[in-house]
């Protein structure tokens, strides 16, 4: 699975838009963006994947660059709930198994 | 619908000793994996089950082993405990046999080794 590179960590205000940032540089036309975010103390919590297209769900909006080297994820009005360290991961279609966790992003929203 | 559940959520074990971790899966997820998470080491996985066999391994030692049960539900095993092995232990699920389905997670078994 391809490599992913995020900023170790980020500042947000309350209400305002949190972009996190992605860099995949190395992934493969068969290889999904996957994200994740884990506040302290509890499990991941899948957030958003995507391929190819923006997606967009009740949580977030994913952005993938027409080239698909890099990818944000969007948290549109964020909350102090969204604290969390938040993980960016490139993952082949269609494969099971195991999701490779790099270090993430930590991004701390301040009232 | 619940999600994936852990029990215990802590544990206390002393050296030497051997522990079973449990973990039920959403239900109708048949594809169970497990992952280790260490402030030092962060979030490495140990393996994967499906239709009872283990179908994919993480770079661990023997002492780590698992199985899966005919409803899906899977215990994961740590034998002759090490220091090193206090960690949060976490069980994930998913729609086997599915493109680009999502694992989703539990929130964990924290294990501490004295």
């Amino acid at each position: 699975d391809a490599k992913t590179t995020q900023p170790p960590s980020m500042d947000c205000a309350e209400g305002r838009a949190a972009n996190l940032p992605c860099n995949h540089s190395t992934i493969s036309g068969n290889e999904y963006v996957y994200w994740y975010r884990q506040i302290h103390s509890q499990g991941p919590q899948y957030i958003i994947h995507g391929l190819k297209n923006n997606e967009t769900n009740e949580m977030a909006s994913l952005i993938i660059t027409e080239d698909r080297k890099s990818s944000t994820l969007i948290l549109p009005h964020a909350t102090l709930r969204d604290t969390a360290v938040y993980y960016c991961i490139v993952r082949v279609r269609g494969s099971q198994g195991n999701l490779i966790f790099g270090k993430g992003t930590k991004l701390s929203v301040k009232p | 619908k619940a999600g994936v559940t852990q029990t215990p959520r802590y544990l206390i074990k002393t050296r030497g000793q051997q522990v079973t971790l449990s973990c039920s899966p959403i239900s109708g997820h048949r594809s169970v994996s497990w992952y280790q998470q260490t402030p030092g080491q962060g979030l490495q996985f140990l393996f994967e089950y499906f239709s009872e066999t283990q179908r994919n391994k993480g770079n661990f030692p023997g002492r780590f082993s698992g199985r899966q049960f005919s409803n899906s539900r899977s215990e994961m095993n740590v034998s002759t405990l090490e220091l090193g092995d206090s960690a949060l232990y976490l069980c994930a699920s998913s729609l086997a046999g599915q493109e680009a389905q999502p694992q989703h997670f539990g929130d964990g078994t924290r294990l501490s080794i004295l």
